[in-house]
């Protein structure tokens, strides 16, 4: 069966290092999505990408960059990790048609120290 | 920024219905969105809105626009257990933008 996967499930990490978290998703879906879940904001868009070697910034894109090298993966970079960057970060992807329905990954839980 | 707003919580009694409130500042909307969250979950779409509709009807669930009031709720009807969860609301109009989200608790 299709599916998006993220990994890891669950990070720490210290303040300053590089953290890349992966998003993989199976459905050859041509949009992709990082967010991410603060209590008290809901989901707020970091980065997003229409296709292989299109990047785009979201609302809360400062601290964080991602690449599409194929369809299947959108990794996001933390260059230098920041306390402020403690969150879930949801992955999604849709298939470009109507974009009607985002599919979500179940999450991953980055904690900086 | 365009703010999309819910209530945080809401608790109903199993067999009751809930209605969860969300009021957005986008007039450009195209389409609303009502999603659902369960515990260390992603969040699954539940239904969807056009902006030109009142209403959308799907089995327990019943989504109401007020366009000019800028006001989508979402009811759903013989509240379940299994329905508690948090039910998030969004707009899109170029993205998506997410309500902080509405925590629903059902009662047995």
């Amino acid at each position: 069966d299709a599916e998006i996967t993220q990994s890891p499930r669950h990070k720490i990490t210290e303040t300053g290092r590089q953290v890349t978290l992966a998003c993989h998703q199976t459905w050859n879906h041509n949009n992709m999505f990082w967010y991410r879940q603060d209590l008290g904001h809901g989901l707020r868009l970091i980065h997003y990408s229409y296709g292989v070697q299109d990047t785009n910034k979201g609302e809360v894109s400062d601290g964080y960059s991602v690449s599409r090298s194929n369809t299947e993966d959108l990794p996001l970079t933390l260059e230098s990790a920041a306390s402020s960057q403690t969150s879930v970060y949801f992955c999604a992807s849709s298939s470009g048609q109507g974009d009607h329905e985002q599919y979500f990954g179940p999450g991953t839980r980055l904690t900086v120290t | 920024g365009e703010d999309v707003e819910q209530s945080l919580f809401l608790s109903v009694r199993e067999g009751d219905s809930s209605v969860i409130n969300c009021t957005y500042t986008d007039s450009s909307s195209t389409y609303l969105y009502w999603y659902k969250q369960e515990p260390g979950a992603g969040l699954q779409l539940l239904t969807y809105i056009f902006s030109n509709m009142d209403m959308k009807q799907d089995q327990r669930l019943t989504v109401l626009l007020n366009k000019k009031d800028k006001h989508l709720s979402l009811r759903i009807a013989d509240t379940q257990t299994g329905d508690s969860a948090i039910y998030f609301c969004a707009e899109k109009t170029y993205d998506m933008r997410f309500g902080a989200g509405t925590r629903l608790t059902v009662k047995p």
